[in-house]
């Protein structure tokens, strides 16, 4: 089946430090691959995301590369903010399974002033 | 604006009770998700609907059950069959397979259900 891994948290930073957030997948078919991020008390937004290989997605400064040949999906941004701090999420969608999302554990990240 | 709308926020539940998390969506879309989160732990999933009056299982339904009666709509019932029930409970929806759509789910602010 399918299945995400992504690195534990919590990553602790300070502002303006550089951050990547691993998430490797296994999937049987050609997933598109997400990343989603939750606030404290929040539901999930979607933060980016990229439906093949070697897709860049980008957003508010992160930005992920669809890697097939390493099934690999790592989240990077440049300098964080305080307001970075919440839980990123890596998740895949695989057409053939309905477009369920299966997600990865979830990486919690606290920037510092 | 449109979105999805999940009530109540908080919920306190005395064991044995059933209770129901409500799910409306205005943003017409066809399918529809109950997600359930642990503290510290990634998402897992409950039930799901591509259309009106059909549902399937997710990786965890037991002691769980659900409705689609109507498109906008997609309640959650916890039973008091499920053993441990305590959790953040997250309704999304998305555009039908197959349409163009590449997978991306649009999530409710969730719902915190704690069984006393």
């Amino acid at each position: 089946g399918n299945s995400v891994t992504q690195m534990e948290g919590p990553v602790t930073l300070s502002e303006e430090a550089f951050l990547t957030i691993n998430c490797t997948y296994t999937a049987t078919g050609y997933p598109s691959l997400f990343w989603y991020v939750q606030y404290p008390g929040e539901g999930l937004q979607l933060l980016l995301k990229a439906t093949k290989a070697d897709d860049k997605g980008s957003n508010k400064g992160f930005e992920a590369t669809y890697r097939k040949e390493t099934t690999s999906f790592h989240l990077e941004k440049g300098s964080v903010q305080v307001s970075d701090s919440a839980v990123y999420f890596c998740a895949l969608s695989d057409r053939a399974a309905g477009n369920k999302l299966t997600f990865g554990g979830g990486t919690r990240v606290l920037v510092k002033p | 604006d449109g979105g999805i709308t999940q009530s109540p926020k908080y919920l306190f539940r005395k064991e044995g009770q059933n209770v129901t998390l409500s799910c409306e969506q205005n943003l017409n879309h066809d399918a529809m998700y109950w997600y359930r989160q642990d503290p510290g732990q990634g998402l897992r999933l409950i039930y799901y609907s591509q259309i009106v009056n059909d549902f399937q299982k997710g990786d965890i339904a037991e002691g769980y059950s659900v409705s689609r009666e109507k498109k906008e709509s997609f309640p959650l019932t916890v039973t008091s069959a499920q053993k441990n029930p305590t959790a953040f409970y997250l309704c999304a929806s998305s555009i039908s397979p197959g349409t163009g759509n590449t997978g991306e789910l649009f999530f409710g602010e969730g719902s915190r259900l704690t069984v006393l």
